[in-house]
């Protein structure tokens, strides 16, 4: 079974611009979560979609936005890049059930310059 | 308060040695508990999920749960120096379904040779 993949792997942007990362979960997985990295803050919960819809939502602000196709790849997006958006995203692909899971895609390293 | 806490470390075991992480945690409601073990530069993997108070063994790897005292706990026997990494102890609420998953800041662990 392939593992949770994501694209871009790395990422080098300016203050100002905008990002789209994209995250394909494990085959059969519903849930894709999003997470951000720092050194400072450590892992932080941005959001879950599940079936399409964002089911969760972290204490992010509204430029940091998602979505979910139907085939369950999900998409994340940054507008307005700040210096204090470089990290490591982190997509999670979920198992659902009574003993729910999630497994790690490699990370998208965003740099913003 | 954070939510999840775990001892920073380092924590420095010689090899064949027992090593003991620890990991608390504030909301008495929480569902799914995880350990998961990032290598530097590299994504977080996951070592061992629990759901149910006890001890749940895997490999040389042992999860411990007292939800009473909102404590988990990874103990890894016989380490090796492959097991050197940073363990995230993760907490995931679960009651209104999916994942809103929240990571303690991790602690290093060494294993000299």
């Amino acid at each position: 079974k392939a593992g949770v993949t994501q694209t871009p792997r790395y990422l080098i942007k300016t203050r100002g611009q905008q990002v789209t990362l994209s995250c394909s979960p494990i085959s059969g997985h519903r849930s894709v979560s999003w997470y951000q990295q720092t050194p400072g803050q450590g892992l932080q919960f941005l959001f879950e979609y599940f079936s399409e819809t964002q089911r969760n939502k972290g204490n992010f602000p509204g430029r940091f936005s998602g979505r979910q196709f139907s085939n369950s790849r999900s998409e994340m997006n940054v507008s307005t890049l700040e210096l204090g958006d470089s990290a490591l995203y982190l997509c999670a692909s979920g198992s659902s059930g009574a003993q729910e899971t999630q497994y790690f895609g490699p990370g998208t390293r965003l740099l913003v310059l | 308060q954070k939510e999840v806490e775990q001892n920073s470390g380092p924590l420095s075991v010689p090899e064949g040695a027992i090593a003991s992480l620890n990991c608390t945690y504030s909301d008495r409601v929480s569902q799914s508990f995880f350990w998961y073990r990032q290598y530097s530069g590299k994504s977080p993997e996951l070592i061992m999920s629990i759901y149910s108070n006890g001890d749940k063994e895997d490999g040389r790897f042992t999860a411990q749960l007292n939800k009473a005292s909102q404590y988990v706990s990874l103990l890894i026997r016989d380490s090796q120096p492959s097991d050197s990494a940073t363990y995230l102890c993760a907490v995931n609420p679960g009651l209104a379904g999916g994942f809103k998953t929240i990571f303690g800041a991790g602690t290093r662990l060494f294993v000299k040779a």
